[in-house]
């Protein structure tokens, strides 16, 4: 079973600036993968970044970078240079990479970033 | 390429009617799975379907909720019955193969089912 928290409902950020946003899982996997999805107001998911269990360098994507800590079970996001447009509720999710539900996505409850100009 | 399309993008119904949401995945894929979206809450992954099969129905309602991919069309969730606690944002995803690259899970707008 795996269980995705993140502890931070809300965070605010100025425009340019940067934000991290917490999140720490639990599995009894020994292989899994770690995600950020993106939900504007739309309410589109958007996948925003991946992480593999078993990489030990930290996925980023443009101005999207993770502080994947394995030891600690903590998978942060930091976005840099916030843009209006990042304004959004943030899921952090995972999925076992074995087993018999190698397909099931765990979501976290989100955190609602807002982006001050 | 067009993405997961799903409709309606809004549905109310009143308690005891049925709801059917449709599902239709990107081209080239054959997996579909199915999460919703309570109030203030993240998704929770609901069933799993390849073409005319449920793979895994584990996190669906025993009562009332169905779901099917049928060969040819889209896939449904069907309720019936609705209750007032079945409102919520109903999401699709899809993927072109199952085990490690299913999680490349494209999800669709989702639907928003409200029950008055």
């Amino acid at each position: 079973a795996q269980t995705v928290t993140q502890s931070q409902p809300e965070m605010s950020v100025q425009e340019a600036e940067t934000v991290t946003l917490s999140c720490t899982y639990d599995t009894s996997e020994s292989d899994y993968y770690l995600f950020w999805y993106k939900q504007p107001p739309s309410r589109q998911m958007i996948l925003v970044i991946r992480q593999e269990a078993y990489k030990q360098q930290n996925a980023t994507e443009n101005r999207f970078s993770v502080n994947f800590q394995k030891a600690a079970k903590s998978f942060s996001l930091k976005i840099s240079d916030s843009q209006l447009g990042d304004a959004a509720m943030y899921f952090c999710a995972s999925g076992a990479n074995s087993g018999g539900s190698n397909y099931k996505l765990t979501f976290g409850k989100g955190t609602l970033l807002t982006v001050n100009p | 390429n067009a993405g997961v399309m799903q409709n309606p993008r809004h549905l109310v119904r009143r308690r005891g009617q049925e709801a059917r949401l449709r599902c239709s995945p990107m081209k080239g894929h054959s997996h579909v799975y199915w999460y919703r979206q309570l109030p203030e809450e993240g998704l929770k992954f609901m069933v799993y379907l390849q073409k005319e099969n449920i793979i895994d129905e584990s996190g669906m309602p025993k009562e009332r909720f169905s779901a099917e991919f049928p060969k040819e069309g889209p896939s449904i969730l069907r309720i019936q019955q609705v209750v007032r606690g079945d409102s919520a944002a109903y999401f699709c995803a899809s993927s072109p193969l199952a085990g490690v690259l299913s999680y490349e899970q494209y999800f669709g707008p989702g639907t928003r089912l409200t029950v008055t």
